[in-house]
């Protein structure tokens, strides 16, 4: 089993939609999750990150994490064909030394 | 202008030549970290570095060196001894005691 999992998509919403991103991790001892925005030929941009249980809300993304099911998703509301790009999750582990485990993205296209 | 470089941006290696990206960050950023990315996957540390003159491997570390000389420097040497270096590698750096990693633009890789 991988250590994170992502959907690899790819996943078409129409522009203006809600586009819904998740991730699994598989260790309960991860402290803290990552959303990488990658657009192709590119390197990862980091958009959002979250330690707490519940929802963490900028502009228009909020990251949503669920410890008890591990699990973490990203969503992109008033989604534009600017967001179409491969998004990556991550996580740290309690005593890694600040290392992440990145999953294999999820690529998302915004459809006009 | 702060941020991280990586040189080349692109590179090509003959089978048996040893080659050496750079990564450079003027951000004061303590912690330093070499990834690999290959075609439609996740990340996959390679090395890291916490502080001038110590490093740690990563997950697939062999066939790879590095040094950290410098706070700002971590050069990545891709030896020989790597059997499948053709591959995206991205340089990322971070705050200590922060987790948050911010990526470089990469360097394109192929062995011809």
């Amino acid at each position: 089993q991988k250590e994170v999992e992502q959907n690899s998509g790819p996943l078409s919403v129409p522009e203006g939609a809600i586009a819904s991103l998740n991730c699994t991790y598989s260790d309960r001892g991860s402290q803290s999750f990552f959303w990488y925005r990658q657009y192709s030929g590119k390197s990862p941009e980091l958009i959002m990150f979250i330690y707490s249980n519940g929802d963490k809300e900028d502009g228009r993304f909020t990251a949503q994490l669920n410890k008890a099911s591990q699990y973490v998703s990203l969503l992109i509301r008033d989604s534009q064909p600017s967001d179409s790009a491969t998004y990556l999750c991550a996580d740290r582990k309690v005593g890694s030394a600040r290392q992440l485990t990145f999953g294999s993205g999820t690529q998302l296209t915004v459809l006009p | 202008d702060g941020g991280i470089t990586q040189s080349p941006k692109y590179l090509f290696r003959k089978e048996g030549q040893n080659v050496t990206l750079s990564c450079e960050q003027n951000l004061n950023h303590d912690a330093m970290y070499w990834y690999r990315q290959d075609p439609g996957q996740g990340l996959r540390l390679i090395y890291y570095s916490q502080i001038v003159n110590d490093f740690q491997k990563g997950d697939i570390a062999e066939g790879y060196s590095v040094s950290r000389e410098k706070k700002e420097s971590f050069p990545l040497t891709v030896t020989s001894a790597q059997k499948n270096p053709t591959a995206f590698y991205l340089c990322a750096s971070s705050v200590s005691r922060v987790d948050e990693q911010f990526f470089g633009p990469g360097t394109r890789l192929t062995v011809l």
